[in-house]
């Protein structure tokens, strides 16, 4: 079965301290994406990052990096020098690949509550 | 181009009343999916429309949800009758099927409270 594990429930920092956010998963495909999904307090969830499971090599947009790496089955999202406006909830999501190439349903983990002080 | 619009933002019912969310997705997505997330844990898929047919529904919690997309454009999800362990925040996505586009889009969710 699959299953996405985010062990930190509420992580707080203070301004411009980096911050990593942990994600483990199981699954059986060969085949999948992961995704990191953030929840600022007005509700939404925007989409950070896409990666398949072929590709490990890590990534960096802005202050945001993943390291994803199959061996340990994780996918960790670093925010360097963290900010008020990072104050949200992410989550991290695991989906199964199906004949046509788009992706199926999401499964997500609980979440973990970053609060980045002033 | 607009986002997945959900409506209404928040609903308050009784327990045993009806209730219908409502979703319109990004126009042109083919994909729109329903999710819930319970209070404090994961958020959860409910089922997967490809236009019109659900592709799955593995996650619907019981027969007295009923999901429907006729025409293939905006859904609705309606409880009936609601339940306490209903209350949370559903939320629907959409993603195109084909061009290589997999990311879900999420709206901005519905909170049912079921007093």
């Amino acid at each position: 079965a699959q299953k996405v594990t985010q062990a930190q429930t509420e992580i707080s920092v203070v301004e411009k301290e980096d911050v990593t956010l942990d994600c483990v998963y199981e699954t059986r495909d060969t085949t999948y994406y992961l995704f990191w999904y953030k929840q600022p307090p007005s509700g939404e969830l925007v989409f950070l990052i896409r990666r398949n499971s072929f590709d490990e090599q890590n990534e960096i947009s802005g202050r945001y990096s993943w390291n994803f790496q199959k061996s340990t089955s994780s996918f960790n999202f670093t925010i360097t020098a963290s900010q008020v406006v990072d104050s949200a909830v992410y989550f991290c999501a695991l989906s199964e690949v199906w004949v046509g190439g788009a992706t199926n349903k999401l499964i997500f983990g609980t979440g973990t509550l970053l609060a980045v002080q002033p | 181009e607009a986002g997945v619009t959900q409506f209404p933002s928040h609903s308050v019912i009784e327990k045993g009343q009806t209730v219908t969310l409502r979703c319109d997705p990004i126009s042109g997505h083919d994909n729109l999916y329903w999710y819930r997330r319970v209070m404090g844990k994961e958020i959860k898929f409910l089922l997967h429309f490809v236009k019109e047919s659900k592709q799955d529904e593995s996650g619907m919690p019981n027969n007295r949800f009923l999901a429907e997309r006729t025409g293939g454009t905006y859904s609705t999800l309606k409880v009936q009758p609601a339940e306490l362990e209903d209350s949370g925040v559903y939320f629907c996505a959409s993603s195109q099927e084909w061009g290589g586009s997999y990311e879900q889009y999420f709206g901005p969710g519905t909170r049912l409270t079921v007093t």
